[in-house]
């Protein structure tokens, strides 16, 4: 069964700081890939997501992800982060017309002003 | 606008008895999904269903009863027999991309608490 390993379970930083979440996963077939995020008292939302095509795909807020086939990684990367990113994130992969996706445990991030 | 509803809320229930969460949404979605969100331990999946009147179960499904009678509407009852059935319930929806991708959107959660 596929497995999603999300290395980080709490990141504390201050503001600026540069943000880099692990990402791993077990499948070694054809994925698509997804970061969602939840801010606190908000819905769960997609951050980002990698099909097929560049490896390196932005997203919402500055975020971006490497998709690394050779290490089955998709880690999540902002150069400098906000406050406003305070929040939980959730790595999810999905073997290509699975029909379903598997989520990691998620990793809460508290930026400090 | 579109999007997923979740309703209630909160939910209470005293021990023993069945509950059914409700999920409806509008983005014309075939496929819908169930989850459990516990602390530190993610999403777990508990049903999904690609199509109308046919459903899958997933990781956690013991204890747990849905259907899926209209394709906007997929009610998840908690048994009984559920052991631990306080905890967060998600519900998402995706459309199959021609790329076979399934980007999924979330509705606010029902929070149950059984007491």
């Amino acid at each position: 069964a596929q497995s999603v390993s999300q290395h980080n379970h709490h990141v504390i930083l201050s503001e600026a700081a540069s943000l880099e979440l692990g990402c791993n996963y077990s499948y070694g077939g054809t994925v698509n890939l997804f970061w969602y995020v939840q801010y606190p008292g908000q819905h769960l939302q997609l951050l980002l997501k990698y099909f097929s095509g560049d490896p390196l795909v932005k997203g919402i807020k500055g975020f971006e992800a490497e998709f690394i086939k050779s290490k089955f990684s998709f880690n999540l990367r902002k150069p400098s982060v906000q406050w406003s990113d305070t929040a939980e994130y959730f790595c999810a992969v999905n073997e290509e017309l699975a029909g379903k996706s598997t989520f990691g445990d998620g990793t809460t991030l508290t930026v400090k002003p | 606008d579109g999007g997923i509803t979740q309703s209630p809320k909160y939910l209470f229930r005293k021990e023993g008895q069945n509950v059914t969460l409700s999920c409806e949404q509008n983005l014309n979605h075939d496929a819908m999904y169930w989850y459990r969100q516990d602390p530190g331990q993610g999403l777990r999946l508990i049903y999904y269903s690609q199509i109308v009147n046919d459903f899958q179960k997933g990781d956690i499904a013991e204890g747990y009863s849905v259907s899926r009678e209209k394709k906007e509407s997929f009610p998840l009852t908690v048994t009984s027999a559920q052991k631990n059935p306080t905890a967060f319930y998600l519900c998402a929806s995706s459309n199959r991309r021609t790329s076979g991708s399934y980007e999924q959107y979330f509705g606010p959660g029902t929070r149950l608490t059984v007491t």
